[in-house]
């Protein structure tokens, strides 16, 4: 089955426990990004990935890390997690950067 | 930077009446895609529009990409209770960046 999986699906951390989100896709998929959705806000682009090592960043990338070793995954880091990134995290995939993106199920964080 | 507002941000309407999502951008776009987000679920994608002025429809469905390209609308005809959902927008501009709308968050009441 297609998919995009993201781990962990919820997390309760504390300010500056360096946390890493994992994202991987089965579809050979060379497009992948990370999104955060806040209310009222929509869904916001932290980092894209063009292919493997390429990264870029997106409209909100203060505070994240991403890399791309491989073509499969593309993990999210935060290094010293502050509340301001307490979301709802969505990894998607494409098959390139025009078409239709594929999500994840979402990993709702939360930074005390 | 691009920006995609969605207007409106909220609608309750009675299941059979009509709903209509807008969305503007600041700048030109290349292509405009819908999405959908179930309560507690992932967005999905509905369509991609890539013309200007171009129409598509999806059974009770209807999606346009203005003129300009720097607007579009989503038109539900005769709503049901399973359209409820979150609709996003989501615009390219000329490079590999995808900025997404705000959302419309639609409620259909029985």
């Amino acid at each position: 089955e297609a998919q995009v999986t993201q781990n962990p699906r919820y997390l309760i951390t504390v300010t500056g426990k360096k946390l890493t989100v994992t994202c991987s896709q089965n579809m050979n998929h060379e497009y992948m990004s990370w999104y955060r959705q806040d209310p009222g806000l929509g869904l916001r682009q932290i980092y894209y990935s063009m292919n493997v090592e390429v990264t870029d960043k997106g409209d909100v990338p203060e505070g994240y890390k991403v890399s791309r070793k491989e073509k499969r995954n593309f993990p999210l880091i935060l290094e010293s997690p502050s509340p301001n990134q307490t979301s709802l995290y969505f990894c998607a995939s494409s098959s390139g950067h025009i078409y239709e993106q594929y999500f994840g199920p979402g990993t709702r964080l939360t930074v005390t | 930077g691009q920006q995609v507002m969605q207007i409106p941000q909220y609608q309750h309407v009675q299941e059979g009446e009509d709903f209509t999502t807008y969305c503007n951008s600041s700048t030109t776009l290349s292509n405009i895609q819908w999405y959908k987000q179930r309560p507690g679920g992932h967005p999905v994608f509905l369509i991609q529009l890539v013309k200007s002025g171009e129409v598509k429809k999806q059974k009770r469905l209807t999606f346009q990409f203005g003129e300009a390209k720097k607007n579009s609308s989503l038109h539900i005809t005769a709503t049901q209770t399973t359209d409820v959902g979150t609709y996003f927008c989501a615009g390219r501009g000329g490079y590999q960046k995808v900025t997404f709308g705000t959302g419309t968050k639609l409620q259909v009441i029985p």
